[in-house]
Order: C-alpha cells, then structure tokens, then sequence
C-alpha cells in the first residue's frame, strides 16, 4: 500500500514564526503535491513538485515556499506565519496522471 | 468557469436509494478523473478512477465519464449510512500534470 506521511496532525504556531511541515512518501512517486483545505474553497493546490529540486506554484503559493531535495520528499514552509494560515494542509503523491494518495493532513493554528 | 464544479449539497438520499453525484471540468485536454471519499476531519481517500468514456463500476460505486460533455458522474447504488461523507471530484489535467479538486458535494444518507 502507498504511505504518504506528515510530519505532525495537529500544530499550534505564534505569528512571524517560520513552520515546517514535512511529508514523505514511500512509493516512489515523481510528482507530489501540497494543499489547503479551507471550508467553503476546497482543496486549493500551493505548490506541487515533478522532480528533485524542482517546483511549480499552485493556485495559492503567496506566502509559502517549497523544498524537494530528495525524491521522497517534499516540505512546505511558512516563511513568516499569519493567522490566515489556519487551515487543513494536505501532502498528496502520485505517478504520472494516476490518481493522488494523501497523507493524514495537518491541522495548522497560527496564533 | 471554475475548472472543477461540483454541487455542493447537501444532497440527502434515503438508505438503499441510488445517490447520484455530478462533475463537469473546463479544461478539455484532461485525460484522469478521480472521486475521493472524505470524512470530517480526515483525509481524501481515493473510491474510483476512470480514463475514458463510458462507466466503470466497483461494487457499489459506478464511474461515468463523457469527455464531449465534460462531464464525470458517481452513482453509489444501494446507499448506507456509512455513505454519508463529503465526494470529492478530480481532474488529472495532463498537460502540466497538476491535479484539480471541486468543492465537494455533502452526501447524507438518511436512514
């Protein structure tokens, strides 16, 4: 079975701090993707990833940075966080235009 | 035009009744389209892919898929009150791989 995993299900974060969230995924995947989930918006793509090293933005990426310096893995970073990014994030992977497995989400409070 | 659309419920069907999801997608180059499962508070977990036209079924779920229309549906025949969860439609659109989400529709199964 694939696993994506994140790195934490709940996070509590002051305002201005920088937050990681990690995700890793066990399936050899090329592409993986980054999302929020917000209630009435959806899910909403930040970034998503193709290859080591490589990014493109999403819909959303103001605010956010990525890093995927290896295959199985692909961060997201608040680089000053606000309290407009309380939200659900969503670490998903998948090979080539086949469906997308999700980790187990994380639920961000910034204060 | 939202790339993904999907009506936002809630829908309420009666237990053992056929419920009936729809989707309609902008982009017309899109090759994979996916249905996702989600639990309040959970994870998207993929119930059904299909790539092209026509229906697919997997016990209860039936895909159907009509590229002309653009157009992707989910029937969920003998509901139960385990059905009742958030469905989310994806488009896997091809040409840069990213993947789309609609909003969702609320399914209640009425018991």
């Amino acid at each position: 079975d694939v696993k994506v995993t994140q790195s934490s299900r709940y996070l509590v974060k002051r305002t201005g701090e920088k937050v990681f969230l990690e995700c890793v995924q066990d399936m050899d995947h090329e592409n993986m993707f980054w999302y929020r989930q917000d209630p009435g918006l959806g899910l909403r793509l930040i970034y998503f990833s193709y290859d080591v090293k490589m990014k493109e933005k999403g819909d959303i990426p103001e605010g956010y940075s990525v890093s995927r310096e290896k295959k199985e893995r692909f961060s997201l970073i608040l680089e000053s966080a606000s309290t407009n990014q309380t939200s659900m994030y969503l670490c998903a992977s998948e090979t080539a235009n086949t469906e997308a497995f999700f980790g187990q989400g994380t639920r961000l409070t910034v204060v | 035009q939202k790339e993904v659309e999907q009506n936002s419920g809630p829908l309420s069907v009666p237990e053992g009744a056929i419920a009936s999801l729809n989707c309609t997608y902008s982009d017309r180059g899109s090759q994979s389209f996916f249905w996702y499962r989600q639990y309040s508070g959970k994870s998207p977990e993929l119930i059904m892919s299909i790539y092209s036209n026509g229906d697919k079924e997997d016990g209860r779920f039936t895909a159907q898929l009509n590229k002309a229309s653009q157009y992707v549906s989910l029937l969920i025949r003998d509901s139960q009150p385990s059905d009742s969860a958030t469905y989310l439609c994806a488009v896997n659109r091809g040409r840069d791989d990213k993947i789309i989400f609609g909003k969702g529709t609320r399914l209640h199964i009425l018991p």
